[in-house]
């Protein structure tokens, strides 16, 4: 898999967007990118995945850089459930998956 | 329904028991996971049953046993652990026939060994 960097906290302020950042220099042509997020002491969630293509569902947009280099997931008005660690996770899709989750980036959305 | 359950919620053992975990889902999903969190740390991959048949073991101590009796249940059976085995173990399921990739997570059992 290919391996994937995220600051390790960034804070937004409720209500605004927050811009979160995944490098992932390494990722070949299959690969797609996903995201998940967990809420302190809950199972991680789906956000969205996308394989070069900007994304968009009801949670949140992903803005993949034309080279695939890199990602940001982009949450368009922040609020204080958003607060959660966020995982950028590179893999191909499809069977059964070995997930390997980085360190992710801790959001903190604040009043 | 895309919801993963877990039983217990919480659990609390001695060294010496023999415990299990529960996890269940109605999606129709035939890949089931295990996996184990400490805390502060990223969610680790331990097993990975597909089609009701392990297919990843990752070098898990054999004190921990899974088992999947049926496409919607995972078991996993604990015994003789160690304090260092405390932690949060989620479960999870997908369908690996799916073009997409998602992993439904339960909310997870917090597990205490004294």
């Amino acid at each position: 898999d290919a391996k994937t960097t995220q600051p390790p906290s960034m804070d937004c302020a409720e209500g605004r967007a927050a811009n979160l950042p995944c490098n992932h220099s390494t990722i070949s042509g299959n690969e797609y990118v996903y995201w998940y997020r967990q809420i302190h002491s809950q199972g991680p969630q789906y956000i969205i995945h996308g394989l070069k293509n900007n994304e968009t569902n009801e949670m949140a947009s992903l803005i993949i850089t034309e080279d695939r280099k890199s990602s940001t997931l982009i949450l368009p008005h922040a609020t204080l459930r958003d607060t959660a660690v966020y995982y950028c996770i590179v893999r191909v899709p499809g069977g059964y998956q070995k997930v390997t989750f980085g360190t992710g980036t801790k959001l903190q959305v604040i009043p | 329904d895309t919801e993963v359950t877990q039983t217990p919620k919480h659990l609390v053992m001695g060294m010496t028991n023999k415990k299990s975990l529960k996890c269940e889902q109605h999606m129709g999903h035939r890949a089931m996971y295990w996996y184990k969190q400490k805390a502060k740390k990223p969610p680790e991959l331990m097993f990975v049953y597909s089609y009701e048949k392990l297919s990843i073991n990752e070098s898990v101590p054999s004190r921990f046993s899974p088992e999947c009796p049926n496409s919607s249940l995972l078991n996993l059976h604990l015994h003789a652990l160690q304090p260092e085995d405390s932690a949060l173990y989620l479960c999870a399921s997908s369908q690996p026939a799916s073009g997409s990739y998602e992993q439904y997570f339960g909310p997870g059992t917090r597990l205490t060994v004294t």
